[in-house]
């Protein structure tokens, strides 16, 4: 199976901030990835596809990049809302992996 | 707009079976552009992935669980189910469905709510 691992596990950052997560799989994955946000009692939200696109109404200020091994995202000027954490996902292989996920905190 | 609905017992005794289902509209489970999966998080913990079935009835599991899965669709209910035998306080845990998007290559786009399942005596 494909690893995947973020990074950090935690991140301490106040609204207004850029933040960065880092996710990183055992294997190349093309541009297979996916990324998720989760707030406490909901279900994962789809926010980001094939790495870098963007789902219908998503804010711009998520982005993400990368390829084959090494993706990031990116929120740009941190908002309330988005204290949550992250989740990063491959697609490259049928057994679909999730990393550990970032908790993104005040 | 696709919406999925998880549904089943919210407490399973050890070693008895665990099953729900999850109903789905605003797309079909005969559709070949999607996996129909579902995903589990066990209370503060990370997501798992369970397994999938597509419109062929072609399944996948998670190694993991393989040995103790099924997922099965009925085309006419438009559902599709999860069945995990022999349970554990291990397998404690909230289960989401969820739509894999196969055709433009998506990833989980539509999750259900998510139903929290209990394995105790």
């Amino acid at each position: 199976d494909i690893q995947m691992t973020q990074s950090p596990s935690t991140l301490s950052a106040s609204v207004g901030d850029r933040v960065t997560i880092t996710c990183r799989a055992s294997q190349t994955i093309n541009k297979w990835l996916a990324w998720y946000q989760q707030k406490p009692g909901k279900a994962p939200k789809f926010l980001i596809y094939q790495a870098s696109r963007l789902e219908t109404g998503v804010p711009s200020r998520f982005s993400g990049s990368g390829s084959g091994t090494e993706f990031t995202l990116t929120i740009t000027s941190l908002q309330p809302d988005d204290f949550a954490t992250y989740y990063c996902q491959q697609y490259e292989s049928s057994f679909r992996t999730f990393g550990q996920g970032t908790k993104v905190e005040i | 707009q696709v919406q999925l609905q998880e549904s089943g017992p919210g407490l399973v005794k050890p070693s008895e079976t665990l099953s729900l289902t999850c109903n789905v509209s605003g797309d079909s489970v005969t559709s070949d552009g999607s996996y129909w999966t579902w995903i589990r998080q066990p209370p503060g913990e990370g997501l798992e992935w369970i397994g999938y079935i597509f419109y062929n009835r072609k399944t996948d599991y998670n190694p993991s669980l393989q040995s103790r899965v099924t997922i099965s669709a009925d085309a006419s209910s438009n559902q599709f189910s999860l069945r995990l035998s022999s349970v554990t306080p291990a397998d404690t845990a909230i289960y989401y469905c969820a739509r894999d998007e196969v055709r433009h290559q998506l990833g989980f786009d539509n999750w259900g709510q998510g139903t929290l399942v209990t394995v105790s005596s």
